[in-house]
């Protein structure tokens, strides 16, 4: 069975930094895009990038570029979403997704939801 | 970017009623489009991928049809569990997209 597992909910003060992470498992983890979507409290879902983890192509939605970093361990069968410095308005649902590419159906995660407080 | 257009934004509808949603991209994308469904609390469940092919366990009234610019999603009877918000999503290239959502709402 194809799945994803998201590390758990976080709270956070601005000005810190956050990893959030996602493990993939069922399926070739090196040879399939994976990347963030970001929900914010009642609103639609936006694709914040993708990484290839073979071979550590990242790509970023123009919105997100320089705002979050990418990553991925393929070791580890592991995906991360960083901030250096968080913000409020970063406070939202983030989920990690296996992206749909033709021929490949998309699967996700099951969120992480990061609260960023003062 | 390929911009999704999704209508209506939202609808109220009976069980057993007929309904359709339709995404419209701002250039070709094939069959590469994706409909979800989200429930309150919930990630994104795929029904329909390639435009047209029901996922694995997904009730048979759920249905997708078109390509290139053009797609529409149909419930063939709606049942009380259906209420959720439905997105579609294009994937023609690495910079993938969402229309806005519909919600929808049992009568």
């Amino acid at each position: 069975e194809v799945q994803l597992v998201q590390s758990g909910a976080e709270v956070k003060k601005p000005g810190e930094s956050l990893k959030i992470s996602c493990q993939g498992s069922g399926y070739s983890f090196p040879r399939r895009w994976i990347g963030w979507v970001r929900q914010m409290p009642g609103k639609g879902l936006e694709w914040m990038g993708l990484i290839y983890p073979g071979d550590s192509d990242t790509r970023y939605s123009p919105s997100f570029q320089g705002q979050v970093t990418i990553s991925a361990d393929e070791s580890i069968n592991t995906a991360f979403l960083q901030w250096s410095s968080l913000k409020a308005s970063d406070s939202g649902m983030y989920y990690c997704a296996r992206a749909p590419r033709p021929g490949v159906r998309g699967v996700w995660g099951q969120g992480t939801l990061v609260t960023v407080s003062s | 970017d390929i911009q999704m257009t999704q209508s209506p934004p939202s609808l109220s509808a009976s069980v057993g009623d007929r309904v359709t949603i339709t995404c419209q991209a701002s250039q070709d994308i094939s069959k590469y489009l994706d409909w979800y469904q989200q429930k309150p609390g919930k990630a994104p469940k795929l029904l329909i991928y390639d435009a047209s092919n029901l996922e694995t366990g997904v009730p048979s009234r759920f249905s997708g049809s078109g390509s290139g610019t053009d797609f529409t999603f149909t419930i063939s009877s709606l049942q009380p569990e259906d209420a959720a918000t439905y997105f579609c999503q294009q994937y023609d290239n690495l910079l993938i997209t969402f229309g806005q959502g519909t919600r929808l709402e049992i009568k």
